[in-house]
């Protein structure tokens, strides 16, 4: 399975929008980008995911780019409950397995 | 729906003892994960079912670990006998498999291991 790279921790001031890449150099063309987060001491919740088109939900949105390579979730206005691991993962059509890597830890500054 | 129903919550116990935890899915997903967290290894799976039926075991750890699910609405994960080192966090998941990628997975809310 293609692997993702998400930096370890990154900061953001609530009410501001926070910016979470994650390169995927070696995506497939059947390859999904889905991200989950993971708040503490809870089980993961889905965030969102796409293709190839930028996607977005009530949640957040994906901004995927051209060549698929890497893709960033935005968060559009962080507040103190946005405070989480979030996950870039890929999953291939036809696999219904989630692989999880280290993610990036976002911690929200009041 | 009342999502993903793992229990125990929490459950402590003693090294060489026998530990059941225990999944309720979603009704009508026809897939069912199980994974355990640590520190150390992060968020691993260790098996998932579709329609009942085990497709992947390949990261249940040793034979200590067994999973069943005997119908569509539970599913155990069972270890024997126990060991400090399988302290960790179990997480259930469920899913409903539309075939194309998309399928997104619902996870409840894990039961915290501590082997004593």
């Amino acid at each position: 399975d293609a692997k993702t790279t998400q930096p370890n921790s990154m900061e953001s001031n609530e009410e501001e929008p926070v910016h979470l890449p994650c390169n995927h150099s070696t995506i497939s063309g059947t390859d999904y980008i889905h991200w989950y987060r993971q708040l503490p001491s809870q089980g993961p919740e889905y965030v969102i995911h796409g293709l190839t088109s930028n996607v977005n939900n009530r949640m957040a949105s994906l901004a995927i780019a051209e060549d698929r390579k890497s893709s960033t979730l935005i968060l559009h206005r962080a507040t103190l409950r946005d405070a989480a691991v979030y996950y870039c993962i890929l999953i291939r059509f036809g696999n219904e397995k989630l692989t999880f890597g280290t993610g990036t830890r976002l911690t929200i500054i009041p | 729906d009342a999502g993903v129903i793992q229990s125990p919550r929490h459950e402590v116990t003693e090294m060489g003892q026998e530990v059941t935890l225990r999944c309720k899915p979603i009704s009508g997903h026809d897939y069912l994960f199980w994974y355990r967290q640590t520190m150390m290894r992060g968020l691993e799976l260790l098996i998932y079912f579709n329609n009942n039926v085990p497709i992947d075991d390949s990261g249940m750890p040793e034979d200590r670990f067994s999973a069943k699910m005997p119908n569509a609405s539970f599913s155990t994960l069972k270890i024997q006998p126990s060991e400090p080192r399988d302290s960790a966090v179990y997480f259930c998941a469920s899913s409903y498999n539309r075939g194309q990628g998309e399928e997104t997975q619902y996870f409840g809310p894990g039961t915290r291991l501590l082997v004593l």
